[in-house]
């Protein structure tokens, strides 16, 4: 069963643009959650989307947004980026997300860069 | 208040020794979960062990174990026979307001940095 597939690996951007990050999750897995890492803040949730819709969002601004697709998968958005947007952002999926005793399955993560 | 706590940023096992790495948890939630990942550098998170917070008995998986102390809300990873693999981070992680419908996101500790010495 091939696992959450995160694309691309690496990015590099420069201040103010915007980047979209893709995520695949495990066939079958309906909920998909990001997360920023960063060194100084650690492990940050952004959100969840189950069936196409946001289920659960964390703390940060309108220039975070994402969407899910018909086919479970998930893409994340960052407008005007900038320095501090610089961090790996991992994408993690499970069957139904909502319930305590199901691990979320991470992908590799995308290591996004800005200069 | 922090939700999870590693107070433990680095730790150093001699290869196949045991090791525990810390971890406190802070919720009012009647039911939770609490999770154990580990980090290589090449950035995946994998998943090694599971302890719901009505479980009885500690959690198993192989050469991990979670010695869980719901009174003092600890929720210690124990790694047995430590190999040169096993250098990694090690992240805590709880699912509050568990149960069927619930939303809860993972909230992660700081992480513990784990060099196992050949």
């Amino acid at each position: 069963k091939a696992g959450v597939t995160q694309t691309p690996r690496y990015l590099i951007k420069t201040r103010g643009q915007q980047v979209t990050l893709s995520c695949s999750p495990i066939s079958g897995h309906r909920s998909v959650s990001w997360y920023q890492q960063t060194p100084g803040q650690g492990l940050q949730f952004l959100f969840e989307y189950f069936s196409e819709t946001q289920r659960n969002k964390g703390n940060f601004p309108g220039r975070f947004s994402g969407r899910q697709f018909s086919n479970s998968r998930s893409e994340m958005n960052v407008s005007t980026l900038e320095l501090g947007d610089s961090a790996l952002y991992l994408c993690a999926s499970s069957p139904f997300g909502g319930t305590s005793n199901q691990p979320q399955h991470f992908g590799d993560g995308t290591r996004l860069s800005i200069l | 208040a922090q939700k999870i706590t590693q107070t433990q940023p680095g730790m150093f096992v001699q290869e196949k020794e045991a090791v525990t790495l810390d971890c406190t948890y802070d919720t009012s939630d009647q039911s939770y979960g609490l999770f154990w990942y580990k980090q290589p550098s090449s950035g995946e998170m994998i998943f090694l062990i599971y302890q719901g917070s009505y479980d009885e008995q500690n959690a198993t998986e192989g050469r991990y174990s979670l010695n869980f102390q719901k009174a003092r809300k600890s929720a210690n990873l124990v790694i047995s026979a430590s190999q040169l693999g096993d250098s990694a981070m090690y992240f805590c992680a709880m699912r509050e307001g568990a149960g069927g419908g619930s939303q809860g996101n993972l909230i992660f500790g700081k992480g513990t940095k784990l060099s196992v010495k050949p």
